[in-house]
């Protein structure tokens, strides 16, 4: 059974770089038939789709972030990160690392139990 | 971007009564919409695929349909442990997008 662990600072000043890392377990990273998904979640704006990155390489961000984000992926540690520049209070969230079953019928699962993380100095 | 609008955003209700949300696409997603249950301090779950294909395990209070831009979720008959927000999720379109969620309460 997969499971997915973000891990990373709970903390991050404006400005400055979040960086999160999701470790996967009982499954390999190392297929393209899963596209390994960062999902947020805040008070106001609900769950974000933040975007996704194939194990081949091929990504797709939420044009809403895309000047800020990048995922990637590190096979030889079967773990996927996420870095988002820049940050401001407004990306105060909850952040979700997720497997999206990627051909139709496509859905999140499963899901990491998510990491909050605060921007302010 | 693809604009999914839930109603109720919150609703109370008793025990034993049938519960109905509604998920509207701003555009045709044929039945690329998913439902499902967050409940506090967890992740989100997977309740319905293809908007009425009920996900393995789930019980069958649980239900789906529609297609186009209107799909209903409904609980048959509401349990305690159903006290959770509920959203929509569309997977036509990128970006995907969820609707704003439901809180269902025990009245």
């Amino acid at each position: 059974q997969v499971q997915l662990q973000e891990s990373g600072p709970g903390l991050v000043k404006p400005s400055e770089t979040l960086s999160l890392t999701c470790t996967v377990s009982g499954g390999s990273i190392r297929t393209d038939d899963y596209y390994w998904t960062w999902i947020r979640q805040t008070p106001g704006e609900g769950l974000e789709w933040i975007g996704y990155r194939l194990y081949s390489g091929t990504t797709y961000y939420n044009p809403s972030l895309e000047s800020r984000v990048t995922i990637s992926v590190d096979t030889s540690k079967n773990q996927f990160s996420l870095k988002l520049t820049s940050v401001t209070a407004a990306d105060t969230a909850v952040y979700y690392c997720v497997r999206d079953r990627g051909s139709n019928p496509r859905w999140f699962d499963p899901w990491g139990q998510g990491t909050l993380v605060t921007v302010s100095s | 971007d693809m604009q999914m609008t839930q109603s109720p955003s919150s609703l109370s209700a008793s025990v034993g009564d049938r519960v109905a949300i509604t998920c509207q696409a701003s555009q045709d997603i044929s039945k690329y919409l998913n439902w499902y249950q967050q409940k506090p301090g967890k992740a989100p779950k997977l309740l319905i695929y293809d908007a009425s294909n009920l996900e393995t395990g789930v019980p069958s209070r649980f239900s789906g349909s529609g297609s186009g831009t209107d799909f209903t979720f409904t609980i048959s008959s509401l349990q305690p442990e159903d006290i959770a927000t509920y959203y929509c999720q569309q997977y036509d379109n990128l970006p995907l997008s969820f609707g704003g969620g439901t809180k269902v309460e025990i009245k």
